[in-house]
């Protein structure tokens, strides 16, 4: 079957601008998560959802990021009034379950956001 | 708190082993293991479960200490395609990924 989509590959936007990235998990996976991967650094935890609970935020890095998952599929992370620290890749991935030990996560490709 | 790996870079010859530890400041009840090559997304490599068992995948083990809260990559005769950045990440609801390794393998 299809792994993780994301959209757009690559987006290029003018500091204070905001932007939508998305996310298609892989079908019947619960758990969706965001991650933020600065040039040659490692992967920062955003954000995540399980089915119908309320998300983990704990990640978000200020109150300009937000994110949400309709009917349980399909995310969109939004970043509000964008900065140039936000440039970065943006990975999603998704799971099965309720974040159980043994899952393992799928990684979309990812989004390159260049905020200039 | 972030994971923290060792060592954080090593160059390696084709055929050559090396070890990859990853330590937490957290309780350890499993322990991811992902690979990261050049431009692309993290995949996955392995779980490793409290009790000290040991999972492999081709020439690639990985070891779980419960009790120092560490786990360590073994990848023995190393190959090309192992070139690339090992993440370890505490398993739980949320994966928080360690420093990373950087991991090169020259002919």
């Amino acid at each position: 079957g299809a792994g993780v989509s994301q959209s757009p590959s690559n987006k290029v936007t003018e500091k204070g601008k905001d932007v939508e990235l998305r996310c298609d998990p892989i079908s019947g996976h619960t758990a969706l998560y965001w991650y933020r991967q600065s040039l040659g650094q490692g992967l920062e935890f955003l954000i995540y959802f399980q089915g119908n609970s309320a998300p983990d935020k704990s990640g978000l890095p200020s109150d300009r990021f937000s994110a949400e998952r309709t009917g349980g599929s399909v995310s969109t992370l939004t970043i509000q009034r964008t900065q140039q620290e936000d440039s970065a890749v943006y990975l999603c991935a998704s799971s099965w379950s309720r974040g159980e030990i043994r899952n393992e996560q799928f990684f979309g490709p990812g989004t390159r956001l260049t905020v200039l | 708190q972030q994971p923290v790996q060792s060592p954080q870079a090593v160059i390696l010859r084709e055929g050559e082993d090396a070890v990859i530890n990853c330590s937490s400041s957290k309780a350890l009840y499993s322990v991811h293991w992902y690979r990261q090559k050049h431009g692309e997304a993290p995949v996955f490599l392995m779980i490793l479960l409290k009790g000290g068992e040991q999972k492999g995948h081709e020439k690639i083990s990985a070891s779980f200490n419960e009790k120092k809260q560490q786990s360590s990559l073994y990848l023995t005769a190393s190959q090309l395609s192992y070139s690339g950045t090992y993440f370890c990440a505490p398993g739980g609801n949320k994966l928080i990924f360690g420093t990373g390794t950087l991991l090169a393998v020259q002919p």
